[in-house]
């Protein structure tokens, strides 16, 4: 069945880059777009970015340029790279299938000294 | 962007029925969905092109609308629909959700 599974660290200094993995089974990346979405505590959800089935990558404007999502098809890995983070970068990251009806568990990343 | 407007919360009583609006700052055509969201869990879609329900998504929920208003109804709700409701359009570049609204039982 269709799975996805968020991976990465818990703890990240102030200016320092982010990088997420989303492991992805039941399904091909060459013929599915992955989302990623965040969600800080107690707060609403903010889409960041999709990479399509065939690599091309939008990102919400607000974050551009800071984010990065690329992908490792024969791994059936999505990636995510934020750098600069702030404290405001706190927040449970998701990844999700193209329809979001599939979402990861989520990981908590918290960005402090 | 496309802003999304959702009132806060929400309190009903079991078998109740509840209205969950929300609102885009321009057209997004058919193009909202509803999700659900308890406590330590990641959403769950119920609702896709404004009306059309999820499968194994109970006939409890519908969702109506079109351009900027939609609506979720939950009808009669249930102990169990205790959680935060977002809608997310999906109409406009980039996508964008509500501020959720928080359904609470009496």
């Amino acid at each position: 069945q269709v799975q996805l599974k968020e991976s990465g660290p818990g703890l990240v200094q102030p200016s320092e880059t982010l990088s997420l993995t989303c492991t992805v089974s039941g399904f091909s990346l060459t013929s599915n777009s992955v989302h990623w979405v965040r969600q800080p505590p107690g707060k609403g959800l903010e889409w960041m970015g999709i990479i399509r089935s065939g690599g091309s990558t939008d990102y919400n404007s607000a974050l551009k340029s800071r984010l990065s999502i690329s992908r490792d098809t024969s791994k059936s890995q999505v990636f995510l790279k934020m750098n600069s983070l702030q404290t405001e970068d706190t927040a449970i990251y998701y990844c999700a299938n193209f329809r979001f009806d599939y979402w990861g568990q989520g990981v908590m990343v918290t960005v402090s000294s | 962007d496309t802003v999304l407007t959702q009132s806060p919360a929400l309190a009903v009583s079991p078998g109740e029925r509840v209205t969950i609006s929300c609102r885009a700052s321009e057209s997004v055509s058919t193009g909202m969905h509803w999700y659900q969201q308890k406590p330590g869990q990641q959403p769950k879609l119920l609702i896709y092109g404004a009306s059309n329900l999820e499968s194994g998504v109970p006939a409890r929920f519908s969702g109506s609308g079109s351009g900027t208003d939609f609506t979720l109804t939950i009808d009669p709700v249930e102990a169990d629909d205790t959680a935060t409701y977002f809608c997310q359009q999906s109409w406009n570049d980039p996508r964008t959700f509500g501020g959720g609204t928080k359904l609470e039982l009496k």
